[in-house]
């Protein structure tokens, strides 16, 4: 158990809808970050968030946004769905800015279907 | 009446026998989906159709948009293959593109 939750475990959009997936952080975490990981791939960074600004970003469309609350809790949202966006999303809260070469306590994943 | 409805509702079969589910529906669509879920939840998209025919491995999956009715069959079936078998089907006449589900097929297959 990391601490991090993340909701919901499962979900089925279709192509064209928009999705939000939600991230509670470790206690004393402010610092969240965003993995997309498709199957038989390993994760790719979406963007970083630390007291509730964007901090990173890595090579995804604006279509996927984010929010981080005064709780630290995180949304990831993503517009106008494609088959592509199936995969696993992860959140990861750490201590800190930046999570460069900090631990990372990872959650257990929302899976997104689209079909 | 459902608009989609699936046969049978609970499946149980000895490892090794072909195995047939069903599924119609009854509103014009643009494509047929049969997903698999496993007893942990995990949700896998088997097969696209909007018409014909496809195989991946031992599943086949056959459609006949006539006659408004799709069959999902698995060869030489497997323990492994146990989990609910779920048809949904997308309206065309939905600009929201919403699924319409069927109650899903209960398979066991037994050693």
């Amino acid at each position: 158990e990391t601490g991090v939750t993340q909701s919901p475990t499962h979900l089925i959009k279709t192509r064209g809808q928009q999705v939000t997936l939600r991230c509670s952080s470790q206690s004393g975490h402010n610092t969240v970050s965003w993995y997309q990981q498709a199957l038989g791939q390993g994760p790719q960074f979406i963007f970083q968030y630390y007291r509730e600004e964007e901090n990173g970003r890595g090579n995804f469309p604006p279509r996927f946004s984010g929010l981080q609350f005064p709780n630290y809790s995180s949304e990831l949202n993503v517009n106008a769905l494609e088959l592509d966006d199936s995969a696993l999303y992860l959140c990861a809260s750490s201590r800190g800015g930046t999570a460069k070469g900090k631990t990372q306590y990872f959650g257990p994943g929302t899976r997104l279907l689209v079909l | 009446k459902n608009e989609v409805e699936q046969s049978p509702q609970n499946l149980t079969a000895q490892e090794g026998e072909f195995i047939t589910i069903n599924c119609s529906y009854s509103v014009g669509i643009s494509a047929l989906h049969w997903l698999q879920q496993h007893p942990g939840g995990g949700i896998v998209s088997l097969f696209m159709l909007s018409s014909g025919k496809k195989k991946h491995g031992r599943l086949i999956a056959t459609i006949n948009i006539q006659e408004k009715h799709s069959s999902l069959h698995i060869t030489a079936s497997h323990p492994r293959d146990s989990a609910v078998y779920i048809c949904a089907v997308r309206s065309f006449m939905d600009s929201n593109y919403q699924l319409i589900w069927g109650a899903g097929t209960k398979l066991i297959i037994k050693p």
